[in-house]
């Protein structure tokens, strides 16, 4: 299986902060890494797919870059909404697999 | 408009076997550019994917939990129904379906959860 490491596991920002979180996987899974926004009690959001597409409704604040084995997701300008965990998740081979997850919080 | 809702107990005991139904509605499971995943995330804990099924019936599962998972589909109902057996207090958690959307470019086809049911939450307790 394929292994992925988020980092930092836990962030603390202000409003308007630029933020960014990388993923990094065990093995090579060139762009195949999106990127999801969980809220407290929430099922995830889907925020970037194949490394750098923005979904559709998503704000550009939000971008991702990468490939490989290292990914970022960045918050250009940090919203209060986007106070969240960030999860990635690698779909280049079965098993999917998601990294631990990145806990946002207010500073 | 999209929508997967998740649907079962919201207890079981150990040893217990456990089934699990996502109904979606605003696509069909025979979309060949859709499928379903079942993932999990257990209470404070990370997302973990245990399964999927595709439109052609191909299904997948987590390397971990193989042994007690079965996947399958409905097309008719819109259902897709996962079973995990022996169930142990370590699998409580919230169970979401997520619907697998595939994309293709000029040069590779990308696939991602782009939609998911609110999640149930099951407890395994005697």
């Amino acid at each position: 299986d394929i292994q992925m490491t988020q980092s930092p596991s836990s962030l603390s920002a202000s409003v308007g902060d630029r933020v960014t979180i990388t993923c990094r996987t065990s093995q090579s899974s060139s762009n195949y890494l999106n990127w999801y926004q969980q809220k407290p009690g929430k099922a995830p959001k889907l925020l970037i797919y194949a490394a750098s597409s923005l979904q559709s409704g998503v704000p550009s604040r939000f971008s991702g870059s990468g490939s490989g084995t290292d990914f970022t997701l960045t918050i250009s300008s940090l919203q209060p909404e986007d106070f969240a965990t960030y999860y990635c998740q690698q779909s280049y081979r079965t098993p999917d697999t998601f990294g631990q997850g990145t806990k946002l919080e207010i500073k | 408009q999209v929508t997967l809702k998740e649907s079962g107990p919201v207890l079981v005991k150990p040893t217990e076997t456990l089934t699990l139904t996502c109904t979606v509605s605003g696509f069909s499971l025979s979309n060949t550019r859709m499928g379903v995943s079942w993932i999990r995330q257990p209470p404070g804990k990370a997302l973990e994917w245990l399964a999927h099924i595709l439109s052609n019936d191909e299904k997948s599962y987590s390397t971990s939990l193989k042994s007690r998972l079965t996947i399958s589909k409905d097309t008719s109902k819109s259902q897709v129904v996962l079973t995990m057996t022996n169930m142990d207090p370590a699998d409580t958690a919230t169970y979401y379906c997520a619907r697998i959307l595939s994309y293709c470019s000029s040069s590779s086809c990308y696939y991602y959860f782009d939609y998911w049911g609110q999640g149930t939450l099951v407890t395994v307790s005697s």
